[in-house]
């Protein structure tokens, strides 16, 4: 199964400033079937980034997506209050779909 | 709006079997040709795939679920279940039902909507 490591763990940011969170696949994603999920606390997973770079519906253009092959990264421009939450990506390029460990991107 | 609502114990005894229910409303009259899934996670941790089910009752599951695991759909479309045998606490976890996005039409996709969650405890 496809590993997906992020980095960093943690991530501690000012409201406004930008965020650049990593994710790392153990062997190349085809088709850039790479998902990003923004989560806060006793709250499901939101889809925020599919296909590697587009952005699901609703979800404001702060937040994109970029990479390929076995690195990926979401940017978010900058860092509004709500923003502040942990990050997942997941591969759906082959199955089992596997998910990163997260990053949680906390207020400074 | 779709939405996605769990349901079941909230507890189950260490050996015996975890059964949920999803119930799905709202949303287009084609969602009967939708994959849905079941994902978990446990307190504090990340999320884990348990198994996907296409509308017409083609499943998925995770291998390392697959020995103990069910997913099953009703006819009407409008709940499917997850049955997970001989649980320990290590199957302690949030239980999330979801809709897996169309954007890949596959049981292996990104999921764009998903139930609250459902704590499952296993203690005796």
């Amino acid at each position: 199964e496809i590993v997906l490591t992020q980095s960093p763990g943690t991530l501690s940011l000012s409201p406004g400033e930008r965020a650049t969170l990593s994710c790392r696949a153990s062997q190349s994603i085809t088709n850039r079937y790479l998902a990003w999920y923004q989560q806060k606390p006793g709250q499901a997973p939101r889809l925020l980034i599919y296909g590697a770079s587009s952005r699901a519906t609703g979800v404001p253009d702060r937040f994109s997506g970029s990479g390929s092959g076995t690195d990926f990264t979401l940017t978010i421009s900058r860092l509004e209050p709500e923003d502040f939450a942990v990050y997942y990506c997941q591969q759906y390029d082959s199955s089992p779909q596997t998910f990163g460990q997260g990053t949680k991107v906390e207020i400074k | 709006q779709l939405q996605l609502q769990e349901s079941g114990p909230g507890l189950v005894k260490p050996s015996e079997t975890l059964s949920l229910t999803c119930t799905v409303s709202g949303g287009s009259t084609d969602r009967g040709t939708y994959y849905w899934g079941w994902i978990r996670q446990p307190p504090g941790k990340g999320l884990e795939w348990i198994g996907s089910i296409f509308y017409k009752g083609d499943t998925y599951y995770n291998p390392s679920l697959k020995s103990r695991l069910t997913i099953s759909v009703d006819t009407s479309k409008t709940h499917f279940s997850l049955n997970l045998t001989s649980v320990t606490a290590a199957d302690t976890a949030v239980y999330y039902c979801a809709k897996l996005s169309t954007s890949k039409i596959s049981p292996t996709s990104c999921y764009d909507h998903w139930g609250q969650g459902t704590l499952v405890t296993v203690s005796s």
